[in-house]
Protein backbone atom coordinates (compact mmCIF):
# COMPACT_ATOMS: atom_id res chain seq x y z
CA UNK A 1 0.00 0.00 0.00
CA UNK A 2 1.37 3.59 -0.98
CA UNK A 3 2.69 5.43 1.80
CA UNK A 4 3.01 9.28 1.44
CA UNK A 5 4.93 11.28 4.54
CA UNK A 6 5.29 15.46 4.58
CA UNK A 7 7.96 16.72 6.28
CA UNK A 8 7.82 19.26 7.87
CA UNK A 9 4.30 19.18 9.28
CA UNK A 10 4.74 22.63 10.14
CA UNK A 11 6.48 25.11 8.99
CA UNK A 12 6.89 28.88 10.19
CA UNK A 13 9.46 31.41 8.11
CA UNK A 14 9.50 35.53 7.82
CA UNK A 15 8.42 36.86 4.51
CA UNK A 16 10.72 36.63 1.88
CA UNK A 17 12.77 33.38 2.65
CA UNK A 18 13.35 30.72 -0.05
CA UNK A 19 12.15 27.16 1.68
CA UNK A 20 11.35 23.54 0.45
CA UNK A 21 8.58 21.26 1.37
CA UNK A 22 9.28 17.82 1.14
CA UNK A 23 7.40 14.62 0.29
CA UNK A 24 8.14 10.84 0.00
CA UNK A 25 6.44 7.76 -1.25
CA UNK A 26 7.20 3.91 -0.64
CA UNK A 27 5.50 2.21 -4.17
CA UNK A 28 7.47 3.96 -6.73
CA UNK A 29 5.10 2.57 -9.74
CA UNK A 30 2.96 6.39 -9.83
CA UNK A 31 1.45 7.42 -12.54
CA UNK A 32 1.86 11.11 -11.75
CA UNK A 33 2.06 12.98 -9.04
CA UNK A 34 0.78 16.44 -7.73
CA UNK A 35 0.91 19.62 -5.54
CA UNK A 36 -1.94 21.26 -3.58
CA UNK A 37 -2.58 24.02 -1.72
CA UNK A 38 -5.25 24.35 0.95
CA UNK A 39 -6.77 26.94 2.99
CA UNK A 40 -8.23 26.97 6.27
CA UNK A 41 -12.07 25.46 5.75
CA UNK A 42 -11.65 25.54 1.67
CA UNK A 43 -10.58 22.80 -1.07
CA UNK A 44 -8.10 22.04 -2.71
CA UNK A 45 -6.11 24.66 -5.30
CA UNK A 46 -3.61 22.61 -7.59
CA UNK A 47 -0.23 24.26 -7.96
CA UNK A 48 1.74 21.22 -9.95
CA UNK A 49 1.14 18.51 -11.97
CA UNK A 50 4.04 16.43 -12.63
CA UNK A 51 4.28 13.35 -14.60
CA UNK A 52 6.09 9.96 -14.03
CA UNK A 53 7.90 10.32 -17.13
CA UNK A 54 8.61 14.46 -15.87
CA UNK A 55 11.39 15.49 -13.45
CA UNK A 56 9.98 18.48 -11.98
CA UNK A 57 7.46 21.41 -12.54
CA UNK A 58 7.60 25.09 -12.45
CA UNK A 59 4.93 27.83 -12.05
CA UNK A 60 5.73 31.27 -10.93
CA UNK A 61 7.94 31.36 -7.81
CA UNK A 62 7.10 27.52 -7.47
CA UNK A 63 9.30 24.41 -8.34
CA UNK A 64 7.91 21.06 -8.05
CA UNK A 65 10.64 17.98 -8.11
CA UNK A 66 10.15 14.11 -8.75
CA UNK A 67 12.66 11.27 -8.07
CA UNK A 68 10.96 7.80 -8.48
CA UNK A 69 14.66 6.16 -7.45
CA UNK A 70 14.05 7.80 -4.38
CA UNK A 71 10.76 8.27 -3.31
CA UNK A 72 10.86 11.68 -2.97
CA UNK A 73 9.25 15.20 -4.35
CA UNK A 74 10.06 18.61 -3.31
CA UNK A 75 8.30 21.79 -3.28
CA UNK A 76 10.77 24.77 -3.70
CA UNK A 77 8.79 28.39 -2.88
CA UNK A 78 10.47 30.88 -3.35
CA UNK A 79 10.59 34.55 -2.04
CA UNK A 80 7.99 33.58 0.21
CA UNK A 81 4.98 36.06 0.75
CA UNK A 82 2.45 36.01 3.62
CA UNK A 83 -0.20 34.79 0.99
CA UNK A 84 1.68 32.10 0.85
CA UNK A 85 0.35 30.98 4.29
CA UNK A 86 -1.80 27.51 3.70
CA UNK A 87 -1.27 23.49 4.20
CA UNK A 88 0.36 21.86 0.84
CA UNK A 89 -0.59 18.58 0.45
CA UNK A 90 1.21 16.14 -2.00
CA UNK A 91 -0.66 13.22 -3.89
CA UNK A 92 0.66 10.10 -5.57
CA UNK A 93 -1.69 8.20 -8.51
CA UNK A 94 -1.55 5.15 -10.05
CA UNK A 95 -2.51 4.73 -13.49
CA UNK A 96 -5.76 2.93 -11.96
CA UNK A 97 -6.65 6.55 -10.87
CA UNK A 98 -6.18 5.61 -7.17
CA UNK A 99 -4.90 8.28 -5.14
CA UNK A 100 -3.05 8.93 -1.62
CA UNK A 101 -2.48 12.24 -0.17
CA UNK A 102 0.31 13.13 2.80
CA UNK A 103 -1.29 14.90 5.54
CA UNK A 104 0.15 17.72 4.55
CA UNK A 105 2.44 20.78 5.53
CA UNK A 106 1.35 23.71 7.02
CA UNK A 107 2.85 26.56 5.91
CA UNK A 108 2.81 30.14 7.91
CA UNK A 109 4.81 33.15 6.01
CA UNK A 110 5.61 35.98 9.11
CA UNK A 111 5.17 39.36 7.76
CA UNK B 1 -9.14 21.76 -15.77
CA UNK B 2 -12.72 20.98 -15.57
CA UNK B 3 -14.71 22.74 -13.04
CA UNK B 4 -16.33 20.54 -10.50
CA UNK B 5 -18.92 22.28 -8.08
CA UNK B 6 -20.39 20.52 -5.46
CA UNK B 7 -23.65 21.45 -3.76
CA UNK B 8 -24.78 22.28 -0.71
CA UNK B 9 -21.28 24.09 0.71
CA UNK B 10 -22.23 23.47 4.01
CA UNK B 11 -24.61 21.36 6.10
CA UNK B 12 -25.96 21.00 9.57
CA UNK B 13 -28.05 18.48 10.12
CA UNK B 14 -29.46 16.37 12.78
CA UNK B 15 -28.58 13.20 13.69
CA UNK B 16 -30.07 10.10 11.99
CA UNK B 17 -31.26 12.36 8.98
CA UNK B 18 -29.70 11.86 6.12
CA UNK B 19 -27.90 14.04 3.34
CA UNK B 20 -27.37 14.17 0.03
CA UNK B 21 -24.47 15.70 -1.44
CA UNK B 22 -23.79 16.51 -5.11
CA UNK B 23 -20.97 16.84 -7.09
CA UNK B 24 -21.59 18.15 -10.96
CA UNK B 25 -18.85 18.21 -13.61
CA UNK B 26 -19.72 21.71 -15.35
CA UNK B 27 -17.44 21.10 -18.23
CA UNK B 28 -16.21 17.74 -18.50
CA UNK B 29 -17.42 14.29 -19.01
CA UNK B 30 -16.82 12.65 -16.20
CA UNK B 31 -16.70 8.61 -16.14
CA UNK B 32 -15.03 8.41 -12.95
CA UNK B 33 -15.44 10.46 -9.86
CA UNK B 34 -14.12 10.29 -6.57
CA UNK B 35 -15.15 11.03 -3.44
CA UNK B 36 -12.85 11.93 -0.27
CA UNK B 37 -13.39 12.51 3.38
CA UNK B 38 -11.41 15.28 4.89
CA UNK B 39 -11.23 15.43 9.26
CA UNK B 40 -10.17 18.53 10.58
CA UNK B 41 -6.01 18.61 11.01
CA UNK B 42 -5.58 14.97 8.52
CA UNK B 43 -5.02 14.71 4.98
CA UNK B 44 -8.29 13.25 2.55
CA UNK B 45 -8.57 9.87 2.40
CA UNK B 46 -10.30 8.48 -0.25
CA UNK B 47 -13.70 6.95 0.45
CA UNK B 48 -15.06 5.13 -3.02
CA UNK B 49 -14.10 5.51 -6.87
CA UNK B 50 -17.59 6.68 -8.25
CA UNK B 51 -17.70 5.15 -12.26
CA UNK B 52 -20.83 6.30 -14.55
CA UNK B 53 -23.76 3.46 -14.78
CA UNK B 54 -22.19 1.00 -12.87
CA UNK B 55 -21.73 0.71 -9.08
CA UNK B 56 -19.04 2.67 -6.86
CA UNK B 57 -15.82 0.93 -5.62
CA UNK B 58 -15.99 1.40 -1.54
CA UNK B 59 -12.30 1.71 -0.21
CA UNK B 60 -11.42 -0.70 3.12
CA UNK B 61 -13.62 0.55 5.95
CA UNK B 62 -15.90 2.77 4.35
CA UNK B 63 -19.49 1.02 4.49
CA UNK B 64 -20.77 1.11 1.30
CA UNK B 65 -24.59 1.22 3.15
CA UNK B 66 -23.56 4.65 5.12
CA UNK B 67 -22.53 5.90 2.20
CA UNK B 68 -24.38 5.86 -0.84
CA UNK B 69 -23.16 6.95 -4.49
CA UNK B 70 -25.11 7.61 -7.38
CA UNK B 71 -22.90 8.43 -10.42
CA UNK B 72 -26.08 8.57 -13.02
CA UNK B 73 -24.70 10.53 -15.39
CA UNK B 74 -21.54 11.83 -17.17
CA UNK B 75 -22.16 15.28 -15.07
CA UNK B 76 -23.31 14.35 -11.77
CA UNK B 77 -22.29 12.08 -8.85
CA UNK B 78 -24.29 11.93 -5.45
CA UNK B 79 -22.99 10.77 -1.92
CA UNK B 80 -25.84 10.36 0.34
CA UNK B 81 -24.80 10.05 4.51
CA UNK B 82 -27.45 7.78 5.58
CA UNK B 83 -28.49 8.15 9.41
CA UNK B 84 -25.51 10.60 10.25
CA UNK B 85 -24.05 10.67 13.39
CA UNK B 86 -21.87 13.28 14.80
CA UNK B 87 -18.79 11.02 13.94
CA UNK B 88 -19.49 11.47 10.25
CA UNK B 89 -19.40 15.40 10.60
CA UNK B 90 -16.19 15.75 7.78
CA UNK B 91 -14.99 17.73 4.77
CA UNK B 92 -16.70 15.84 1.75
CA UNK B 93 -14.73 16.62 -0.97
CA UNK B 94 -15.02 15.12 -4.71
CA UNK B 95 -12.64 15.14 -7.82
CA UNK B 96 -13.46 14.70 -11.46
CA UNK B 97 -10.99 11.75 -12.97
CA UNK B 98 -8.99 13.77 -16.03
CA UNK B 99 -7.05 12.57 -19.16
CA UNK B 100 -3.69 12.43 -16.10
CA UNK B 101 -4.94 14.05 -13.22
CA UNK B 102 -7.76 14.86 -11.04
CA UNK B 103 -9.49 17.83 -10.36
CA UNK B 104 -11.62 19.00 -7.18
CA UNK B 105 -14.99 20.38 -6.19
CA UNK B 106 -14.56 23.10 -3.45
CA UNK B 107 -15.39 20.15 -0.42
CA UNK B 108 -19.08 20.22 1.71
CA UNK B 109 -18.58 20.46 5.14
CA UNK B 110 -21.07 18.09 7.04
CA UNK B 111 -21.93 19.24 10.61
CA UNK B 112 -24.13 16.31 12.32
CA UNK B 113 -25.59 17.94 15.59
Amino acid sequence: KQEVTQIPAALSVPEGENLVLNCSFTDSAIYNLQWFRQDPGKGLTSLLLIQSSQREQTSGRLNASLDKSSGRSTLYIAASQPGDSATYLCAFYTNAGKSTFGDGTTLTVKP
Amino acid sequence: GAVVSQHPSWVICKSGTSVKIECRSLDFQATTMFWYRQFPKQSLMLMATSNEGSKATYEQGVEKDKFLINHASLTLSTLTVTSAHPEDSSFYICSVAGYNEQFFGPGTRLTVL
